[in-house]
């Protein structure tokens, strides 16, 4: 079993559908919990960045962290094409002095007008 | 956020050249810095890790002889691919950590090997 497990999709959606993306794990040392945004041909761009339970809001992006269940969801709000990309969820844990993020394979969203 | 910048963003070279890659932190110092390798439609896979001033540390299967990393300064660290081969080529990409966990990333340097 990987360590994070993630759909790779691809997700295909209505413009304005409410998206959701997850990822589950096995390693219960993870804290930091990590959404990136990558389009085509392009580097990843961080979106989300959570470090315990509960959601955190980003305008139409909300990140939600639940340990006991090893599962994290990203939801997109009133979703647009140019939400189309995929997306890479990433988490870390303390390794001797430095965090080095394992990430998921990412998750193709489309978002058709 | 904080700005990761890498140079060039797309090279063509013959087989058995080398190839050097730049990744630099443009508004903050990296204590740590990433080298990553993507291929079409799959996950990054970490290639090394960086830290200012010593070696770097690479994982399991990259051949460290073959990816000369250098990271001179807390902005900048180099990857060189020597005698690279068409098998090399692929979507290379750095990032670099900003305090203790918010990893910024590079938009990548695609190269493709003749």
């Amino acid at each position: 079993q990987k360590e994070v497990e993630q759909d790779p999709g691809p997700l295909s959606v209505p413009e304005g559908a409410i998206v959701s993306l997850n990822c589950t794990y096995s390693n219960s040392a993870f804290q930091y919990f990590m959404w990136y945004r990558q389009y085509s041909r392009k580097g990843p761009e961080l979106l989300m960045y959570t470090y315990s339970s509960g959601n955190k809001e980003d305008g139409r992006f909300t990140a939600q962290v639940d340990k006991s269940s090893k599962y994290i969801s990203l939801f997109i709000r009133d979703s647009q094409p140019s939400d189309s990309a995929t997306y890479l969820c990433a988490m870390s844990a303390r390794t001797g002095g430095s965090y080095i993020p394992t990430f998921g394979r990412g998750t193709s969203l489309i978002v058709h007008p | 956020g904080a700005v990761v910048s890498q140079h060039p963003s797309w090279v063509i070279c013959k087989s058995g050249t080398s190839v050097k890659i730049e990744c630099r932190s443009l508004d903050f110092q990296a204590t740590t810095m990433f080298w990553y390798r993507q291929f079409p439609k799959q996950s990054l896979m970490l290639m090394a890790t960086s830290n200012e001033g010593s070696k770097a540390t690479y994982e399991q299967g990259v051949e460290k002889d073959k990816f000369l990393i250098n990271h001179a300064s807390l902005t900048l660290s180099t990857l060189t691919v020597t005698s690279a081969h068409p098998e090399d080529s692929s979507f290379y990409i750095c990032s670099a950590i900003e305090g203790y966990n918010e990893q910024f990333f590079g938009p990548g340097t695609r190269l493709t090997v003749l």
